[in-house]
């Protein structure tokens, strides 16, 4: 069973800075990788598919690399929007969350 | 643009058959290529995938959750439904209903705005 893990679980970051999240695999999910934004009372957004490509209407600022398992999504300069709940998410096999990481302001 | 609704009682009894709907406008079930899946989040924590099923018919669930979850759909109404027997406290969640664009890249690209359901005497 594909284990996701999300590192760290809380990011502090100053408005204007970068924000670096990391989401590991227990198994390779190939590029099969989504990225998910949720802010409280909202249900999640889907910012990020195929590991590095932006959903409709995302702005460029989010960015997603990775593959096998190792993944990351960069936010290039944080606004004061952006600070929420982020989830990775696999579809190689059946779809599976991981943890979360909280990006609060510093 | 699509929209998911979900609906269904807020409040069920411990060992009941919690039951909710998820309405699709803006698209049809039937069109085809997308996964309809049913996803919660219990009360402060991270999101769980219950399952999907294909407008077909054909469903898929989260082997955690197989022996209580059974998931339709109604394409005549554009609907597609969850239910979760022999439900206990742990089953208290908010719950979703999102497409799964997985044939297409993948993610779950549109979602309800989640129904809490309290599991309670």
């Amino acid at each position: 069973e594909i284990v996701m893990t999300q590192s760290p679980a809380t990011l502090s970051v100053s408005p204007g800075e970068r924000a670096t999240l990391s989401c590991r695999a227990s198994q390779s999910v190939s590029s099969n990788l989504a990225w998910y934004q949720q802010k409280p009372g909202q249900a999640p957004r889907l910012l990020i598919y195929g590991a590095s490509t932006r959903a409709t209407g995302i702005p460029a600022r989010f960015s997603g690399s990775g593959s096998g398992t190792e993944f990351t999504l960069t936010i290039s300069s944080l606004q004061s929007e952006d600070f929420a709940v982020y989830y990775c998410q696999q579809y190689n096999n059946w779809p599976l969350f991981g943890g979360g990481t909280k990006v609060e302001i510093k | 643009q699509v929209q998911l609704q979900e609906s269904g009682p807020g409040l069920v009894k411990p060992s009941q058959t919690l039951s909710l709907t998820c309405t699709v406008s803006g698209g049809s079930i039937s069109s085809g290529g997308y996964y309809w899946s049913w996803i919660r989040q219990h009360p402060g924590k991270g999101l769980e995938w219950i399952g999907y099923i294909y407008y077909s018919g054909s469903t898929y669930y989260n082997p955690s959750l197989k022996s209580r979850v059974t998931i339709s759909v109604d394409t005549s109404k554009n609907q597609f439904s969850l239910k979760l027997s022999s439900v206990t406290a742990a089953d208290t969640a908010v719950y979703y209903c999102a497409r799964d664009a997985s044939q297409f890249g993948g993610g779950f690209d549109y979602w309800g705005q989640g129904t809490l359901v309290t599991v309670s005497s």
